[in-house]
Order: C-alpha cells, then sequence, then structure tokens
C-alpha cells in the first residue's frame, strides 16, 4: 500500500540552526500540505500546495519557514534558525485533489530544539 | 479555523470492553464532513472513521461507530470489544467544505487498552 514518505523521523538541533524536512505525498497525489503538531495538541496546518503552487500559507510564520515543491512531486519544509518554540512534530499529509476529503498522512519528523 | 474541542485528555479501556470518546465543535456551515484519526505512538496517523453531515445516519466501521447529533454539534466515537492494538491517540477533526476542505483538529484523547 503506498504511504507518504517523511524523513529524518527524529531530529536534534541547536537554536539559531537551520533545520530542513523532507516529504514524498503518494504516487498521483496533487495536493501536499504540511502541519505542526505541538505536544498534547492536534495538527495545525502550516503550508498547503497543489502541484507546485502554494495555495495557503497563511499560518506559516515566513520570517524563518520556508516551503517548496519545485517539481509538483516532493517537497521541503526548512526552518531557519530554528527556536525552542519550534519544537513539535511535523507532519506531511497528500490528498488526490484540493477537493477530495481523505488525507493521507506521513508519520511524521519530530524535532527537539536545544 | 472551525473550533474542535476533545474534553477527555485521557481515557483507560479493559480490553474487550466498549470506550467512548467525545468531541463537539463549533459551526455555522450546514455541510461538512467530519472525521476520527487514530495516531498510534510513533506511527502515521490514519483515518478510523468519517460522517457526511447531510447523512443523518451514524458511521460505523467494524468496531467503531459514532454517534453525530448536528443539532448539538457532537460526534462521539464509540470504540467496542477493545483490542491493545487500538492503544493510540485519537483526533476528532471538523473538515470545512466552504473553506476549501481544510481540516481542523481537536486537541486528541489518548486512548489505553489495558490487558
Amino acid at each position: 500500500e503506498a504511504e507518504v514518505a517523511q524523513s529524518p523521523r527524529y531530529k536534534i538541533t541547536e537554536k539559531s540552526q537551520a533545520v530542513a524536512f523532507w516529504c514524498d505525498p503518494i504516487s498521483g497525489h496533487a495536493t501536499l500540505y504540511w502541519y505542526r503538531q505541538i505536544l498534547g495538541q492536534g495538527p495545525e496546518l502550516l503550508v498547503q500546495f497543489q502541484d507546485e503552487s502554494v495555495v495557503d500559507d497563511s499560518q506559516l510564520p515566513k520570517d524563518r519557514f520556508s516551503a517548496e515543491r519545485l517539481k509538483g512531486v516532493d517537497s521541503t519544509l526548512k526552518i531557519q534558525p530554528a527556536e525552542l518554540g519550534d519544537s513539535a512534530m511535523y507532519l506531511c499529509a497528500s490528498a488526490a485533489g484540493p477537493l477530495t476529503y481523505e488525507q493521507y498522512f506521513g508519520p511524521g519528523t519530530r524535532l527537539t530544539v536545544t | 479555523a472551525q473550533t474542535v474541542t476533545q474534553s477527555q485528555p485521557e481515557m483507560s479501556v479493559q480490553e474487550a470492553e466498549t470506550v467512548t470518546l467525545s468531541c463537539t465543535y463549533d459551526t455555522s456551515e450546514s455541510n461538512y464532513y467530519l472525521f476520527w484519526y487514530k495516531q498510534p505512538p510513533s506511527r502515521q496517523m490514519i483515518l478510523v472513521i468519517r460522517q457526511e453531515a447531510y447523512k443523518q445516519q451514524n458511521a460505523t466501521e467494524n468496531r467503531f461507530s459514532v454517534n453525530f447529533q448536528k443539532a448539538a454539534k457532537s460526534f462521539s466515537l464509540k470504540i467496542s470489544d477493545s483490542q491493545l492494538g487500538d492503544t493510540a491517540m485519537y483526533f476528532c477533526a471538523f473538515l470545512s467544505i466552504k473553506n476549501d476542505y481544510k481540516l481542523s483538529f481537536g486537541a486528541g484523547t489518548t486512548v489505553t487498552v489495558r490487558a
């Protein structure tokens, strides 16, 4: 069964360093989402892509976060510089299209900023 | 974003027994989707069950069933015959059709099934 892949699974970084996360959606899925899940809370949407275009990045802290999906397939989320408050699980999800209800989630990247 | 409230941070249930998780939400929309997602420890989140707001019949998937009360804006999940593999964090989620199919999640309920 096709799955959303994410790497790394765990990342420890020091404050002010740069960090990047990678996501490979299910083949053929045009819509890709990045969520942030703070411990004890539900996921919150950071950015949504339709193919290679950003559809919604209203909740993305653009002073330090960036996201790209250059060829409309895999995607990278970057944080520079990392802050202590960025410690969280970063989840990637994909969907067949923008108006489909089912999203498929990856295993996530757990980030710890020290 | 819609507000989704899960008032039970943790629940514990004996294997083979039944547990019910509560969820309430706030919306002015008349048509939307509701979901329960399961997030096992260190594994990806998977969809357990979905309910379409315009359908009055409660959704059922094997041992999982929901009690959807549209007027009360309530959407509870019942897990029957609990199994050890049901141990996970469960998230209630609201999908807004009006807002481009955006998902809003509750804070989650940790369910522990005891042997």
